[in-house]
């Protein structure tokens, strides 16, 4: 079946780093990703939607030049967590479909546990 | 906006025990409703899926039913053991956007 994958799957590091998350589709092209934001005990928080060869829509709430989201390719998009602190600390999933599978369910990579110092 | 309002948890049962975690919806359309399990430190996988009214998602032993007359896609499981034991989002997708709306999950623990 259709596998997303997600890299790193931790990292740990300093107040003002910035911190790049890659998610890929390994064995299907998406035009469209998502990204998500899990806080402990919570539920996932859609931060964007990602889209092949255009900007990413954001939604409400979500500051777009602090979350950078990057699809240049039919299986890569990338977040960028620019000058990352401690409240950017939490879990960070993305997740991808598979073209004309609109009614179908999105492929989740196993996410990325983020721990700012 | 399309919403999801999840059993809140934590549920604990005993192995073998009938499970039961409610999920009702609002949502504009005809939504494709969503179970999806996540274990320890994990992503996200999906545990069954219902695309119309009346259709039975099942896999595992889990079962939901998508019930249009009482917007609800209740998870079930007869018997369940300790491997079970994970959160579990009920979701649903609608719309032109076809994104998923989570609902708030549930922290399901089986203990021996």
């Amino acid at each position: 079946g259709a596998v997303v994958s997600q890299h790193p799957s931790r990292v740990i590091c300093k107040s003002g780093t910035s911190v790049k998350i890659e998610c890929r589709s390994l064995d299907f092209q998406a035009t469209t990703m998502f990204w998500y934001r899990q806080f402990p005990k919570k539920s996932l928080m859609l931060m964007a939607t990602s889209n092949e060869g255009s900007k990413a829509t954001y939604e409400q709430g979500v500051e777009k030049d602090k979350f950078l989201i990057n699809h240049a390719s039919l299986t890569l998009s990338t977040l960028t967590v620019t000058s990352a602190h401690p409240e950017d600390s939490s879990f960070y999933i993305c997740s991808a479909r598979e073209p004309g599978q609109d009614n179908q369910p999105q492929h989740f990579g196993d996410g990325t546990r983020l721990s700012i110092l | 906006g399309d919403s999801v309002t999840q059993m809140e948890g934590p549920v604990t049962l005993s192995e073998e025990a009938f499970l039961t975690i409610n999920c009702t919806y609002t949502a504009t359309g005809y939504p494709s409703l969503f179970w999806y399990v996540q274990y320890p430190g994990e992503g996200l996988q999906l545990l069954l899926k219902a695309t119309k009214a009346d259709d039975k998602g099942s896999n595992k032993g889990f079962e939901a039913t998508y019930r249009k007359e009482t917007t609800s896609f209740h998870l079930e499981k007869g018997s369940v053991q300790v491997s079970d034991s994970a959160v579990y989002f009920c979701a649903l997708t609608s719309g032109s956007a076809r994104q998923l709306t989570f609902g708030s999950g549930t922290q399901l623990t089986v203990l021996p």
